[in-house]
């Protein structure tokens, strides 16, 4: 059982290229998390999904897109990328819809744009 | 509104000592759920407890203890006779009943513990 994993743990882009994060759960968690962490702060809720095909918005979408067509897997696609996305990356997953289901947190992905 | 505050921000303590990190709490839900997860210098997020609203029993795990307040929304997080090894991030989240999907964490403590 690998638990939530992710892929790269580290990039650098330059300004303006893309990439995909890839994150894979293997815990048939329906739901599933993206969110960044800036040096010194907390989480904040990039995108999230409860289903395979369900995907919405979280706090700070912009710049962001993503997709669930499994259960398991849930990249996270940066467009253009820009020096404030800068950032560790986490993905997470939970058994919803159960509230007392914690979060399992993948390793991350830290990401430098210059 | 859900939030989720810890207002210490960084907190020093010399090995042995024992140390509380705080978290308040705002909610209108009456069934809600608060966790507490770990982040060491490694960077990974580790889940330590969950305590749901109707539960206010304390709870201690080795040198791990928790005491839940509804009165004064409260949810802190002691260890007894720190360690070097106890020194991460701490954050504390609140999650709202079944259904809902978000988690809200606060800004984390950063425990540093000296030898």
């Amino acid at each position: 059982n690998a638990g939530v994993t992710q892929t790269p743990k580290f990039r650098i882009l330059k300004i303006g290229q893309s990439m995909t994060l890839q994150c894979t759960q293997d815990m048939n968690h329906n739901y599933m998390y993206w969110y960044r962490q800036d040096p010194g702060m907390g989480l904040k809720l990039i995108y999230y999904s409860v289903g395979a095909g369900i995907t919405d918005k979280g706090e700070v979408p912009n710049g962001y897109n993503v997709s669930r067509s499994t259960t398991e897997d849930f990249p996270l696609r940066l467009e253009l990328a820009a020096p404030s996305q800068t950032s560790v990356y986490f993905c997470a997953s939970s058994y919803g819809p159960s509230g007392g289901n914690e979060q399992f947190f993948g390793p991350g992905t830290r990401l430098t744009v210059l | 509104a859900q939030k989720v505050t810890q207002a210490q921000t960084e907190i020093s303590v010399v090995e042995k000592e024992d140390v509380t990190l705080d978290c308040v709490y705002e909610t209108r839900d009456t069934t809600y759920y608060l966790f507490w997860y770990k982040q060491p210098p490694s960077g990974e997020l580790v889940f330590l407890i969950r305590r749901n609203s109707f539960d206010e029993q304390n709870e201690i795990s080795g040198r791990y203890s928790w005491n839940f307040q509804k009165s004064t929304s409260s949810f802190n997080f002691t260890i007894t006779a720190s360690q070097v090894v106890d020194s991460a991030v701490y954050f504390c989240a609140l999650r709202g009943p079944s259904g809902t999907y978000k988690y809200i964490f606060g800004t984390g403590t950063r425990l540093k513990v000296l030898a």
